[in-house]
This record gives structure tokens, C-alpha cells and sequence, in this order.
């Protein structure tokens, strides 16, 4: 298979930093994405790696490790609006490229 | 703007009567998906396509079919709907090896 494995919920305070982890099989992999899904709307694109290192868009950053199978999304200076499910997916080759999911990670922020 | 739409966003079917979820994009992309999703599980690929005539079995494709006869549409048809079937349906299109997705709206599917 080509597991996908992230934390179900996390929780955070306004202003503050959280990292969301998530882990793949190595085999096959081809890139990694990270999207956001707001309760009752569509996955929206945030970051996309597919070389190791981090990848730093505003307030968003997102980590690649291709050896350990590792990726995390670290989200500073946390506002209320990023409540939201983080969704990590995976593409893996094998004659074609698909997109492969994680179950997601709910996060809540408080004030 | 390009955009990728599905219809309808709501329906409610019978058990084994035949369902098609269409899913329209005009961002003109090879790559096009439909996914389920289910608390807990995510979303777990159904199907893809890479161009036109092409289909591709996903994660959980039982009883779920799929044709692609132009680079816009890629309708998804249930043969005899189930109530395990009951999940909202998203549909996303993508251009290359590496390209973002761009997620429809969804469909919620309820089989009573």
C-alpha cells in the first residue's frame, strides 16, 4: 500500500506556531502536497515539494525529507481562519503519477 | 477565469438506481480525478484519467465507473447505487506530472 499517516486533531492558541507531521512509503514517491479544506468547502492548494528542504510561502512553510519519508507543515503567527483540516498527499509513479491522501488533521485554534 | 464545477452539488437517490456525478473543467487539463470523502477516511481516489480515452482504476473503484471522451468531462457513474455509497464526491483536474489539483465544489450523495 502506500500508507499516509497524520495526527487526527490538533489544537493551538492564536499568535502561536504549530507544525503538522505526516509520513509516507518511500516507494514510488514522486512529491509531496499539502492542502487546506475548510468544514463544507473544496481542498485548497498550499505548498507542493518534491525536493528535500523547506519551502517557505508567508506565514506557511512546508519540510521534505525523501530518505525518512517526512514531510511537516508549520504554520506561524496562527489566526482563528486557520481552523481548517491540513491535508498531506502524496504522488506516487508506477506508469502514471496519482495523488494519494492522508486522512487529514483537524486543527483548532483558540484564542 | 478557468474553473472546475460539479453537478449537482446535492442529491438524494434509491437504493440501486444508477447515479452520474458530472464534473466539468475549463482550465483545459490532461490529469482528472474523482475522490470520496468520508470522516476518517479522507479522500480515497475512485478513479483517474490522463487524457482523453484513458481511465484508471483508484483506491476504491468498486462499483463506480468512469469515461473520458474530451479533456473537459469526466463524469462518474454509480451502476446501482448502495448506502455505503453515501459520501460527498469531490472531482479534481490537474496539468502535468507535478501540478496542483484544483478541487470542484463536491457533491454530497445520499442513498436512501
Amino acid at each position: 500500500g502506500q500508507n499516509i499517516d497524520q495526527p487526527t486533531e490538533m489544537t493551538a492558541t492564536e499568535g502561536a506556531i504549530v507544525q503538522i507531521n505526516c509520513t509516507y512509503q518511500t516507494s514510488g514517491f514522486n512529491g509531496l502536497f499539502w492542502y487546506q479544506q475548510h468544514a463544507g468547502e473544496a481542498p485548497t492548494f498550499l505548498s507542493y515539494n518534491v525536493l528535500d528542504g523547506l519551502e517557505e510561502k508567508g506565514r506557511f512553510s512546508s519540510f521534505l525529507s525523501r530518505s525518512k519519508g517526512y514531510s511537516y507543515l508549520l504554520l506561524k503567527e496562527l489566526q482563528m481562519k486557520d481552523s481548517a483540516s491540513y491535508l498531506c498527499a502524496a504522488m506516487f509513479s508506477g506508469g502514471y503519477n496519482k495523488l494519494i491522501f492522508g486522512a487529514g488533521t483537524r486543527l483548532a485554534v483558540h484564542p | 477565469d478557468a474553473e472546475i464545477t460539479q453537478s449537482p452539488r446535492h442529491k438524494i437517490t434509491e437504493t440501486g438506481r444508477q447515479v452520474t456525478l458530472a464534473c466539468h473543467q475549463t482550465w483545459n487539463h490532461n490529469n482528472m480525478f474523482w475522490y470520496r470523502q468520508d470522516l476518517g477516511h479522507g479522500l480515497r481516489l475512485i478513479h483517474y484519467s490522463y487524457g482523453v480515452q484513458d481511465t484508471n482504476k483508484g483506491e476504491v473503484s468498486d462499483g463506480y465507473s468512469v469515461s473520458r471522451s474530451n479533456t473537459e468531462d469526466l463524469p462518474l457513474t454509480l451502476e446501482s447505487a448502495a448506502s455505503s455509497q453515501t459520501s460527498v464526491y469531490f472531482c479534481a483536474s490537474s496539468e502535468g506530472a507535478g501540478g496542483e489539483a484544483f478541487f470542484g465544489q463536491g457533491t454530497r450523495l445520499t442513498v436512501v
